[in-house]
């Protein structure tokens, strides 16, 4: 069975500072993996996904993620937090081929001047 | 144009009554879903339907049904609504069920609450 988890529930960053959003994943199967993020009253957002051909994914916004299949992490990262980045970040997995997505619990990111 | 649209964006309702969401998708894609969105913001899928054919039905109650009347169009009735319903459902769609890095495209919600 696939799964992920979401390592903290909460991240606080000032603008100009590095963000580090935690996920580690579970699967049976070579996975694919997303983040997704999501603005206050705002439907789901895409921000990048993996799916084996490199391991280390650029996505939009200038976030990126780096799949580690020794320590079944996907993390998330940006080199400097911008204030229109506090949102919730999901990270998901996606096992066989016409299974569901699979979403973890969220993280919920806050960004200070 | 709105890529995923949902209907209505909110909805309050009493205990017991019936109500239904609306979905549509202008993207041509084969594939379309609801999901819930609990209170502690964790997602989990309702349905699938790959082109007006339920896919995926997890442990769902019965008092929900999905009615797909052609593929651009995946609506979400629900019968008896309790309390425990509250949430934000959304609406989803993707190009296949097929692929495993297919994107979903969502849409912006329909929080529902329930008096």
């Amino acid at each position: 069975a696939q799964s992920v988890t979401q390592l903290d529930s909460h991240v606080s960053v000032s603008e100009g500072t590095p963000v580090l959003l935690r996920c580690n994943y579970s699967s049976s199967y070579s996975p694919s993996l997303f983040w997704y993020v999501q603005h206050p009253n705002k439907g789901l957002q895409l921000l990048l996904k993996y799916t084996s051909a490199a391991t280390l994914v650029k996505g939009i916004n200038g976030f990126e993620a780096e799949f580690k299949k020794s320590e079944t992490s996907f993390h998330l990262t940006k080199p400097s937090a911008h204030m229109s980045d506090a949102a919730e970040y999901f990270c998901v997995v996606r096992g066989l081929a016409g299974t569901a997505l699979i979403f973890g619990k969220g993280t919920t990111l806050s960004v200070s001047s | 144009d709105t890529a995923v649209s949902q209907t209505p964006k909110y909805l309050v309702t009493q205990m017991g009554n019936d109500k239904s969401i609306k979905c549509e998708q202008n993207l041509g894609h084969d594939t379309m879903y609801w999901y819930k969105q609990d209170s502690k913001k964790f997602l989990k899928i309702m349905f699938s339907y790959n082109n007006k054919e339920l896919i995926i039905n997890e442990t769902v109650p019965n008092r929900f049904s999905p009615k797909s009347p052609d593929k651009a169009h995946l609506n979400l009735h629900i019968n008896s609504l309790e309390l425990g319903d509250s949430a934000v459902y959304f609406c989803a769609s993707s190009q296949t069920l097929g692929q495993p890095n297919e994107k979903l495209f969502f849409g912006s919600g329909t929080q529902l609450s329930v008096l």
